[in-house]
């Protein structure tokens, strides 16, 4: 089975500040790994995916997340935010296999101040 | 291209009545699956539909029912409605297998059961 854990539902950072969300996931073997964001009264879009390529992803709007196995780690960064990055951000996991399936995790809210 | 289509958007509902909600994929796009958003779980999963079989299932009761017809709409039903049912209903369309890919994700239709 495979999960993924968000440590708390809520972020806030000022505008230009450094954007860190954190995911940690678990999986008996190889993951994909996915970031996708929602905003308000909207549906989810992929951020960026992992599928074992390079462990250093590059998404849109500037977001990027390293893969690191060591620590069963997927954290999204972005090094300086913007008032329009304001939205939920989900981390989900899956892996190959005829009956695998994406699993999300809770979500959390980035807000961003002024 | 057009987006992933849902319908109906909103809808109220008494508890004990029955709810019909409709996907309407990309062009191309074979793989549907339906997912639960709530604030207090995030989203969970209901059930992928690949080429009209149903390929994996969540955790939720024989309530929550879904199919795919050959042009990949699909539509999933929730029998005998309860107050906790009141959630986001999310559709997300994929030209393959959701496990691998990216997602799409429609608007969703949100349900209110009263």
């Amino acid at each position: 089975a495979q999960s993924v854990t968000q440590l708390g539902s809520h972020v806030s950072v000022s505008e230009g500040a450094l954007v860190l969300l954190r995911c940690n996931y678990s999986s008996s073997v190889p993951p994909y790994l996915f970031w996708y964001v929602q905003y308000p009264n909207q549906g989810l879009q992929l951020l960026l995916k992992y599928t074992s390529a390079a462990t250093l992803v590059k998404g849109i709007n500037g977001f990027e997340a390293e893969f690191k196995k060591s620590e069963t780690s997927f954290h999204l960064t972005k090094p300086s935010a913007h008032m329009s990055d304001a939205a939920e951000y989900f981390c989900a996991v899956s892996s190959t296999g005829a009956n695998s399936k994406l699993t999300f995790g809770k979500g959390i809210t980035l807000s961003v101040r002024p | 291209k057009a987006g992933v289509t849902q319908t109906p958007r909103y809808l109220i509902k008494t508890r004990g009545q029955q709810v019909t909600l409709s996907c309407s994929p990309i062009s191309g796009h074979r793989s549907v699956s339906w997912y639960q958003q709530t604030p207090g779980q995030g989203l969970q999963f209901l059930f992928e539909y690949f080429s009209e079989t149903q390929r994996n299932k969540g955790n939720f009761p024989g309530r929550f029912s879904g199919r795919q017809f050959s042009n990949s709409r699909s539509e999933m039903n929730v029998s005998t409605l309860e107050l906790g049912d009141s959630a986001l209903y999310l559709c997300a369309t994929a030209e393959g297998w959701t496990n691998t890919g990216e997602l799409f994700f429609g608007e969703g239709s949100r349900l209110t059961v009263l």
